[in-house]
C-alpha cells in the first residue's frame, strides 16, 4: 500500500497569512506515461463530509477559491492557502489514486492563531 | 448537483453484518462514474473501503479481506455496502461518494459525498 504522510499534524496561522501543508507518499504517484500526479486534496469541516479541493495535484475543483493551490510532483506535495480566512478552519487530507488501495494522509488541522 | 444519502442501522452487534445503502439523486448511476464507500472512525482519518461501477464490477480494499460486499441496484439508483463479522473497530462514520475516475477501474478522487452515517458496533 502507498502510505501518505502529512505534516504538520496541526498548525495555527493568523488571518490573512499563508498556510502550508505537506504530503509525502511512500512511492511515486506520478504516472510517467501521461506526466500526471495522482494526488488529491480535501477539506473537512466538523460534522461535514470531506470536500474535494484539488485533483491531479494542482487542478482546482470548480468553485474552490483561488487562494487554495496545490503543487509538487512524484512523492512530495504541498497544499497552500495563500491568505487564510476564518472559514478555512478545517482538517485537510491528501489522497493518492495512483494505485489500489486508495489511501489518505492522516490529516492536518488548520486553526486561527 | 449530484446528491448522495446514506441510510442504515446506527447500531450493529459484534459479529453481525453492517448493511448500508446509498441513494443517489440528480444523476443516474447508469450514466457512468464509479461509486465508492469510505469510512472515518470517530476523531480519526479516512479509509477507502471499495468502489463499484454500474455494471457491477467491484474493487475492494484488501484490508477488508472477504468481509465486504458492494452491490448496485440500478432500478433504484442506489448502491449498498455489507460488512460482515463486525467488531468494535468498525465503528465509524460511513460515507458514500462519487469517484472521478483516474482511468484505472475503481480508482480516482471523490467529488460528491453523502453526509455520512455513524455506525456503532456494540452489544
Amino acid at each position: 500500500d502507498i502510505v501518505m504522510t502529512q505534516s504538520p499534524d496541526s498548525l495555527a496561522v493568523s488571518l490573512g497569512e499563508r498556510a502550508t501543508i505537506n504530503c509525502k507518499s511512500s512511492q511515486t504517484v506520478l504516472y510517467s506515461s501521461n506526466n500526471k500526479n495522482y494526488l488529491a486534496w480535501y477539506q473537512q469541516k466538523p460534522g461535514q463530509p470531506p470536500k474535494l479541493l484539488i485533483y491531479w495535484a494542482s487542478s482546482r475543483e470548480s468553485g474552490v477559491p483561488d487562494r487554495f493551490s496545490g503543487s509538487g510532483s512524484g512523492t512530495d506535495f504541498t497544499l497552500t492557502i495563500s491568505s487564510l480566512q476564518a472559514e478555512d478552519v478545517a482538517v485537510y487530507y491528501c489522497q493518492q489514486y495512483y494505485t489500489g488501495p486508495l489511501t489518505f494522509g492522516g490529516g492536518t488541522k488548520v486553526e486561527i492563531k | 448537483q449530484v446528491q448522495l444519502q446514506e441510510s442504515g442501522p446506527g447500531l450493529v452487534k459484534p459479529s453481525e453484518t453492517l448493511s448500508l445503502t446509498c441513494a443517489v439523486s440528480r444523476y443516474s448511476i447508469n450514466s457512468g462514474y464509479y461509486w465508492g464507500w469510505i469510512r472515518q472512525p470517530p476523531g480519526k482519518g479516512l479509509e477507502w473501503i471499495g468502489s463499484l461501477y454500474h455494471s457491477g464490477s467491484t474493487y475492494y480494499n484488501p484490508s477488508f479481506k472477504s468481509r465486504i460486499t458492494i452491490s448496485v441496484d440500478t432500478s433504484k439508483n442506489q448502491f449498498s455496502l455489507k460488512l460482515s463479522s463486525v467488531i468494535a473497530a468498525d465503528t465509524a462514520v460511513y460515507y458514500c461518494a462519487r469517484v472521478i475516475s483516474s482511468g484505472d477501474p475503481g480508482m480516482g478522487s471523490f467529488d460528491f459525498w453523502g453526509q455520512g452515517t455513524l455506525v456503532t458496533v456494540s452489544s
